[in-house]
């Protein structure tokens, strides 16, 4: 699976959008970007995924840039409640060797009043 | 929505112990797994299973088995409890292999 890079920490003001970057720069054709949080003392949550076309569910948006190189996560309206560890992870979808999730450091995004 | 249910929140058992921990999905997955999350090491798959009686090995299989009798049920089992084994446990499950895993709340185990 494709490596990843994204931001360390970032803060966010509540009510405004939250746009977290993510890079995986050597994803291949047939990988998926996928994002998770993990809000403190909880399981991991699935919130989005896609291939190569924007996303939008009823959490997020997932914008991928053209090359697929790089992605960001939009929360439109963050509340605090959304203050938590943000995994972006690169995957093959059909990978029958397990299906592991590796979450490498993640974003830990502060929503701030 | 997905519901994983995993048995314990918080659990403490000696050195030695068979210890238990189990886990129900209520959304008819295929797909069952058991993870170990620690500080700097992220998530490391111990097990997984992709239908009734059926199991495979993840990264770190060693001092752990597993039972899924039913579909909805998947156990880990520590066969002789170990300090080194203290850790944050995560269960998931998925509708198929291309499909998001969903996770349980954890189960924080300490041996002592």
């Amino acid at each position: 699976d494709a490596k990843t890079t994204q931001p360390t920490s970032m803060d966010c003001a509540e009510g405004r959008a939250a746009n977290l970057p993510c890079n995986h720069s050597t994803i291949s054709g047939n990988e998926y970007v996928y994002w998770y949080r993990q809000i403190h003392s909880q399981g991991p949550q699935y919130i989005i995924h896609g291939l190569k076309n924007n996303e939008t569910n009823e959490m997020a948006s997932l914008i991928i840039t053209e090359d697929r190189k790089s992605s960001t996560l939009i929360l439109p309206h963050a509340t605090l409640r959304d203050t938590a560890v943000y995994y972006c992870i690169v995957r093959v979808a059909n990978n029958n060797a397990g299906n592991m999730l590796t979450f490498g450091g993640g974003t830990r995004l502060m929503v701030k009043p | 929505d997905v519901k994983v249910t995993q048995s314990s929140r918080y659990l403490v058992k000696r050195t030695g112990e068979k210890v238990f921990l189990e886990c129900v999905q209520d959304m008819d997955h295929e797909n069952m797994f058991w993870y170990r999350q620690d500080p700097g090491l992220g998530l490391r798959l111990i097990y997984f299973s992709y239908d009734v009686k059926m199991k495979e090995k993840g990264d770190i299989p060693e001092g752990y088995s597993v039972s899924r009798e039913k579909k909805e049920r998947f156990s880990l089992i520590l066969e002789s409890a170990s300090t080194n084994q203290t850790s944050m446990y995560l269960c998931a499950s998925s509708l198929g292999f291309n499909q998001p895993q969903h996770f349980g709340d954890g189960t924080r185990l300490s041996i002592l």
